[in-house]
């Protein structure tokens, strides 16, 4: 298995619900990635796991709550989000502290009204 | 930090021609220079990469070279084809540091 699977791809949520995105790889992975991505912009990081640690939080506000049950999957908790977090968020994972072997998830489409 | 440029923003090239995108970067320790491309609505794929101990790499169509000393890499599409039509993204990484610093894309469109 090679790929790094998130569900759901597609999410409408309102600005008082509270949702998970989830992200899974069985590569053996032991880094993982939470990105956003805005149309036509490049990727920007949010959250980095190392074995099973976080270790880089690039300064999201905290209605964005990251989670690394195991070294398999990652959660991104989300709460009292606003229109503008609309965007897709990536998932991506890589074999160690290095962003060598790094591979994307598909992403999930999320819109808040 | 480190500061990744991109260029152009878009570009429009005929079926059959070449298209070259460069990047520059800011910090002389970036060692590890992947290339991603993202079509409409699909996750970035990574389409050749290249580090540091290297000049240039080829992959059929595709090739990437790199100038540590000026510090510039660009990727090289040979032949392009319609389906070569996406965005495309080059990237920066340092050494035991897993954090990508992404140009801000290129729109490749290929003209049939």
């Amino acid at each position: 298995d090679t790929e790094v699977t998130q569900t759901p791809k597609h999410l409408v949520m309102g600005m008082t619900n509270k949702k998970s995105l989830k992200c899974e790889q069985h590569m053996g992975h032991r880094a993982m990635y939470w990105y956003k991505q805005k149309a036509k912009k490049p990727p920007e990081l949010m959250f980095v796991y190392s074995y099973e640690k976080l270790s880089i939080n690039e300064s999201v506000p905290s209605r964005f709550s990251p989670e690394c049950p195991n070294s398999s999957l990652l959660n991104l908790h989300l709460h009292a989000l606003q229109p503008e977090d609309s965007a897709l968020y990536l998932c991506a994972s890589s074999q160690d502290n290095r962003v060598y072997g790094y591979t994307f998830g598909s992403g999930t489409r999320l819109t808040v009204v | 930090g480190e500061n990744v440029e991109q260029h152009p923003s878009t570009l429009s090239v005929q079926e059959g021609d070449s298209a070259v995108i460069k990047c520059t970067y800011s910090d002389s320790a970036s060692n590890y220079f992947p290339w991603y491309k993202q079509e409409l609505g699909k996750r970035p794929q990574l389409i050749i990469d290249i580090r540091s101990n290297v000049g240039e790499k080829k992959d059929q169509r595709i090739a990437v070279t790199l100038n540590k000393t000026a510090k510039h890499f660009s990727l090289h599409i040979t032949e392009t084809q319609p389906e070569d039509s996406a965005v495309y993204f080059c990237a920066a990484s340092k050494p035991n540091f897993n954090k990508f610093y992404f140009g801000s894309g290129t729109k490749l469109n290929v003209k049939p």
